[in-house]
């Protein structure tokens, strides 16, 4: 079975700076995808990043990134000159790779990300 | 361009009477659709997925149905509503080895 967790409930960033949100998983699965999700006061889930377990380098997607390491089984996301508008819900989600599991994704718990002015 | 629909948005219902939840995606071929569910203030629990038309998977064990009578058409379904259910309920779709792309979601309330 595979767990996401995200402890942190609540963040708060001012504008233009750089925040963190973490996420840590467990699995006993050797090939598995990373995803980080933000999801608005709409509701609507907007997919932002995407790592693979054999993935070398660190995904990135503009504003995005996210810092895989693997021993420690973490996939934080970095967003960088943080905006008004990235205030929201963000959930790390996690699917395996292959087998009858495949495309399923786990989410985390989500972290709500407060951008001050 | 793939683009993915729900309706109804929002949607109030008493308790005992049924559901009937509609996803459709445009642009896209054969893909895999998934229902889920989300409590208030909590993370997506997957309900059902579906590979093709009327195969489909139950995640959990619960008072709801699925079904996929066409290739690109998802439905979720309940004869007789609990409280319960209540929650935000998303459609989502992919295609192989891609990430799932989530349609606006539909807030249903059951009172």
């Amino acid at each position: 079975a595979q767990k996401i967790t995200q402890t942190q409930p609540g963040m708060f960033v001012q504008e233009k700076e750089a925040v963190t949100l973490d996420c840590t998983y467990d699995t006993s699965d050797q090939s598995y995808g990373l995803f980080w999700y933000k999801q608005p006061s709409s509701g609507e889930m907007i997919f932002l990043i995407y790592q693979g377990s054999y993935d070398e380098q660190n995904a990135t997607e503009g504003r995005y990134s996210l810092n895989f390491q693997k021993a420690r089984k973490s996939a934080n996301l970095v967003i960088s000159a943080s905006q008004l508008g990235d205030s929201a819900m963000y959930f790390c989600a996690m699917r395996p790779a292959g087998g009858t599991s495949y495309g399923k994704l786990t989410f985390g718990q989500g972290t709500i990300l407060t951008v001050h002015p | 361009s793939q683009t993915i629909h729900q309706w109804p948005a929002t949607l109030v219902q008493p308790v005992g009477s049924p559901l009937s939840l509609e996803c459709t995606v445009e642009g896209t071929s054969n893909p895999n659709l998934y229902w889920y569910r989300q409590a208030a203030g909590r993370g997506l629990q997957l309900l059902f997925y579906s590979v093709g038309i009327g195969q489909i998977s139950s995640e959990v064990p619960q008072n709801l149905s699925a079904s996929r009578p066409q290739d690109r058409q998802f439905i979720l379904s309940s004869k007789k509503l609990l409280l319960s259910d209540s929650g935000f309920y998303l459609c989502a779709w992919s295609e192989e080895g891609v990430e799932q792309y989530f349609g606006p979601g539909t807030r249903l309330t059951v009172t």
